[in-house]
């Protein structure tokens, strides 16, 4: 099952220009994660923030938690080509944590 | 440092057979996770592994088995193969699953 849905499923933009993703999960959570996975490859952890953590930045990226609404987003500014990606976040559940992820947005970036 | 390797890259397997799947750790890890996705899924939890015992297991069946040595790395075996396992097998590293995993590139395993 799911734990995460992203909001959209599928984002075109052009060079430059912000994109915004959206995350929504069930339970309650320790940390959430979004990641970004480039052609069906295996997944780059992008950046983590923690349930006491409301915004936090890398680079580009800004990501946004707010655990009320069970919702995290994820801004990634003056966008690439090369961010041309599949974009999800995860959530670490149970004691192995193991972690749940969403469907996925897939972000096209053109020229 | 080296990042999570994953062998083979690709896979073609015939329904009823079996087939193992290997995964090395990022040096310093001591957790690995292995996940399936299929084609426009996000990835589903199949187990993970901490010191060498099974620490969690998603919904799998009992043909999906694995193992952890003691230099961490780890494998994936699946008895049986069916039609739908065919997808992309991920690895993932961590030290100790709390806080982000290192995937590796996965293996893409295709069952005929």
């Amino acid at each position: 099952s799911q734990q995460g849905e992203e909001d959209p499923q599928a984002l075109s933009i052009q060079e430059g220009e912000n994109a915004t993703m959206n995350c929504s999960y069930k339970t309650s959570i320790n940390n959430l994660q979004w990641y970004r996975q480039n052609s069906g490859r295996g997944l780059v952890h992008l950046i983590l923030i923690r349930s006491n953590e409301r915004e936090k930045h890398s680079g580009r990226l800004r990501v946004t938690l707010d655990t009320s609404k069970k919702s995290s987003s994820l801004l990634i500014t003056a966008s690439r080509a090369a961010d041309t990606a599949s974009y999800f976040c995860a959530t670490p559940t149970g004691t192995a944590s193991k972690l749940t992820f969403g469907t996925g947005t897939r972000l096209q970036v053109t020229l | 440092e080296t990042g999570v390797t994953q062998s083979p890259t690709h896979l073609i397997k015939t329904r009823g057979q079996q087939v193992t799947l290997r995964c090395s750790s990022q040096s310093g890890h001591n957790t690995v996770s292995w996940y399936q996705q299929a084609l426009g899924q996000g990835p589903q939890f199949i187990f993970q592994y901490y010191r060498e015992e099974e620490n969690g297991r998603g919904n799998f069946p009992p043909r999906f088995s694995g193992l952890q040595f003691p230099n961490y790395s780890s494998e994936l075996n699946v008895n049986a193969l069916e039609l739908d396992d065919s997808a992309l097998y991920l690895c993932a590293s961590s030290f100790g699953g709390h806080y982000g995993y290192t995937f590796g590139s996965g293996t893409r395993l295709t069952v005929v």
